[in-house]
């Protein structure tokens, strides 16, 4: 697997708490990429950061990648219960064409 | 505005059945990607394609098909459908960096 046991993870929050959310990886990608997924919807994509950057922001998102340690993080800031959804992260190892492979997700419950 | 569309939404198909799954995309990507979603196993690549014409195995492609007649359309088929392919269906469309990547809205088969 791609993918680090972390990446398996369920978290409860309140409304207005800021979050973040990991996932690490095994072998070398050019990209993260962040997906959310909402409930009965298709994936629809957040933010992506190559090798070369190590932070990129998106309103109240911001995400990091550490290409040492194979690790990327989505943080959100001030949540809304709008943002209750499944996380994913994925990464790309084709080394040419973008062909994704995505890790497992975290759900995330944001309670109004 | 530029979309992954999916057809049908929902499917019920008999074991032994033959099944097409079909993806239109208005993006002008040249990349379009066929997962199904498992509670589990997160999002696993099928088939993928890089133009018309072209189609390549991904990850799970056993009891799968694919077709990329034209640019805007993917289809996905099942010539003897089984219940072990009871899932989700995504269709994605993508660029060649990633930077642009649409999923359609699934694809709910049952099979029995």
């Amino acid at each position: 697997s791609q993918w680090g046991e972390e990446n398996l993870q369920a978290l409860s929050i309140q409304e207005g708490e800021d979050v973040t959310m990991n996932c690490s990886y095994k072998t070398y990608t050019t990209v993260v990429q962040w997906y959310r997924q909402k409930s009965g919807k298709g994936p629809a994509q957040l933010i992506l950061i190559r090798s070369n950057e190590r932070e990129k922001r998106s309103g109240r998102l911001r995400a990091t990648l550490d290409t040492s340690s194979q690790s990327s993080s989505l943080s959100i800031t001030g949540t809304l219960a709008t943002d209750t959804a499944v996380y994913f992260c994925a990464t790309d190892m084709s080394g040419g064409n973008y062909k994704p492979t995505f890790g497992k997700g975290t759900s995330l419950v944001v309670h109004p | 505005e530029a979309a992954v569309t999916q057809s049908p939404r929902n499917k019920v198909a008999v074991t032994g059945g033959k099944v097409t799954l079909s993806c239109n995309q208005t993006n002008n990507h040249n990349n379009m990607y066929w997962y199904r979603q498992d509670t589990g196993h997160g999002l696993r690549l099928i088939h993928y394609s890089y133009g018309a014409g072209s189609t390549e195995k991904g990850d799970i492609p056993d009891g799968y098909k694919a077709s990329r007649p034209s640019q805007e359309n993917f289809s996905l088929i099942l010539e003897l459908a089984t219940p072990s392919q009871t899932s989700v269906y995504f269709c994605a469309s993508g660029d060649n960096r990633g930077s642009d990547y649409t999923f359609g809205s699934g694809t709910r088969l049952l099979v029995i």
